[in-house]
């Protein structure tokens, strides 16, 4: 059990470009969720999958964002177009099923000059 | 009102302490409780899980529920530097395609030597 992988780390970008961020869950976790997380406040929910489904999207969730889950593994998030509120720690965690503890990685922080 | 209130802090105490970090919710669908610990630029990690209403212990901390006044407690016993950490607090939202995390702002707790 290697936990929640993400990369990378720290992305820095210009005001309107393109970035994409992965995640490797915990193996045989089939549930993996995005959450953005700001300065002083706790982590907001994004998106989530169950295996390569996407169920959930939250109204944070722009039409410049977007998630996917190919082969029920890893999984992508790509801002299109960034802006500087995009600025953010984002954050994704797995849990192995309904009701069972959700697992963090270390996020990537995304700096938007 | 947010649904996870948490008094954002700091808290600063000596080592040894006693430490008492406290939540309140509003949504009465909350069932399960949990506390993370996140350091500087890390992930949430997982301390504490939560269903029923009462004291949950494993070695210096304990989670306490109590589900008729909305309110969730972690303490703290023999508080240590490396106890140094933003505390959160959150609740599964669970419906028929998810079970996202709600989380409170978090509080800032700083253990002096």
């Amino acid at each position: 059990d290697t936990g929640v992988s993400q990369n990378p780390r720290h992305k820095i970008t210009k005001r309107g470009q393109n970035v994409t961020f992965r995640c490797d869950p915990i193996s045989e976790h089939n549930r993996l969720y995005w959450y953005r997380q700001t300065l002083g406040q706790g982590p907001e929910f994004l998106t989530y999958f169950q295996n390569e489904a996407q169920l959930e999207k939250s109204r944070l969730l722009s039409d410049r964002f977007s998630a996917e889950r190919p082969k029920g593994s890893f999984s992508t998030l790509e801002i299109q177009r960034t802006e500087q509120g995009d600025s953010a720690m984002y954050l994704c965690a797995s849990s192995f099923g309904p009701n069972q503890p959700q697992h963090f990685g270390d996020g990537t922080r995304l700096s938007i000059l | 009102q947010k649904e996870v209130e948490q008094d954002p802090g700091p808290l600063s105490v000596p080592e040894g302490a006693i430490v008492s970090l406290n939540c309140t919710y509003s949504n009465s669908a909350f069932q399960y409780f949990m506390w993370y610990r996140q350091y500087s630029r890390k992930g949430p990690e997982l301390l504490m899980y939560t269903y029923s209403s009462g004291n949950k212990e494993d070695g210096r901390f304990t989670a306490q529920v109590d589900k008729s006044s909305k309110y969730i407690s972690l303490f703290i016993r023999d508080s240590q530097p490396s106890d140094s950490a933003t505390y959160l607090c959150a609740s599964p939202l669970i419906s028929y395609n998810t079970d996202k995390l709600i989380f409170g702002t978090g509080t800032r707790l700083q253990v002096f030597p």
